[in-house]
């Protein structure tokens, strides 16, 4: 088993829907929890962390933890065409700080 | 200027033949690291080092080598290269300490074609 698994997709939604990214994981190691966001052609940037079981909420973006389940969620409101692009889950901790990452899900937004 | 910034961005090269991927940051940051990523199996790690003398392996190492010239430059060398290196390459830099957090900063990716 993968130590972090991630649907591919494709996704694709309507403008306005409301989206569901997810991960899960096996380490129970990991301590910290984040969301890349990848547009075409563009290296990832962090678009959200989190390191506690529970809701962390940024504008049109809500990243859930649940470490019982080892579960991660990212749910984007009111979805943009501009969110077309790629998320990464990734996930860290111990002391040698490295990430490791989900395979990432290919998310379209259709006007 | 961007902070983390790769040369080429774009190589075709034959097998066989050596290649040297760069990667230069002004973040300031003590830890780079090289990825690459291929459709299906996203970002995997190749090397990652958290200063000048520090170098380790990362998952995928084999038929790589890398170098930190100061802190700033990390490269990353395909000594043969073969079609199976094809990929997206990534370098990205964090910051050391205690921080108990570690959000690595990526650089815009090397796209390489071994033919």
């Amino acid at each position: 088993q993968k130590e972090v698994e991630q649907d591919p997709g494709p996704l694709s939604v309507p403008e306005g829907a409301i989206v569901s990214l997810n991960c899960t994981y096996s380490n129970s190691a990991f301590q910290y929890f984040m969301w890349y966001r990848q547009y075409s052609r563009k290296g990832p940037e962090l678009l959200m962390y989190t390191y506690s079981s529970g809701n962390k909420e940024d504008g049109r973006f809500t990243a859930q933890v649940d470490k019982s389940s080892k579960y991660i969620s990212l749910f984007i409101r009111d979805s943009q065409p501009s969110d077309s692009a790629t998320y990464l889950c990734a996930m860290g901790g111990g002391s040698n700080y490295k990430l490791t990452f989900g395979k990432g899900t290919l998310l379209t937004v259709n006007p | 200027d961007a902070d983390v910034t790769q040369t080429p961005r774009n190589r075709i090269t034959k097998t066989g033949k050596r290649i040297m991927l760069e990667c230069s940051q002004t973040k300031g940051h003590d830890r780079m690291y090289w990825y690459r990523q291929d459709p299906g199996l996203g970002l995997r790690l190749i090397y990652y080092s958290f200063d000048v003398k520090d170098i380790n392996k990362g998952e995928i190492s084999d038929g790589y080598s890398v170098s930190r010239q100061a802190q700033a430059k990390f490269s990353l060398s395909l000594e043969s290269a073969i079609p199976n290196q094809t990929a997206l390459y990534f370098c990205a830099t964090s910051e050391s300490g205690t921080g108990f957090y570690n959000e690595q900063f990526f650089g815009p990716g090397t796209r390489l074609t071994v033919l």
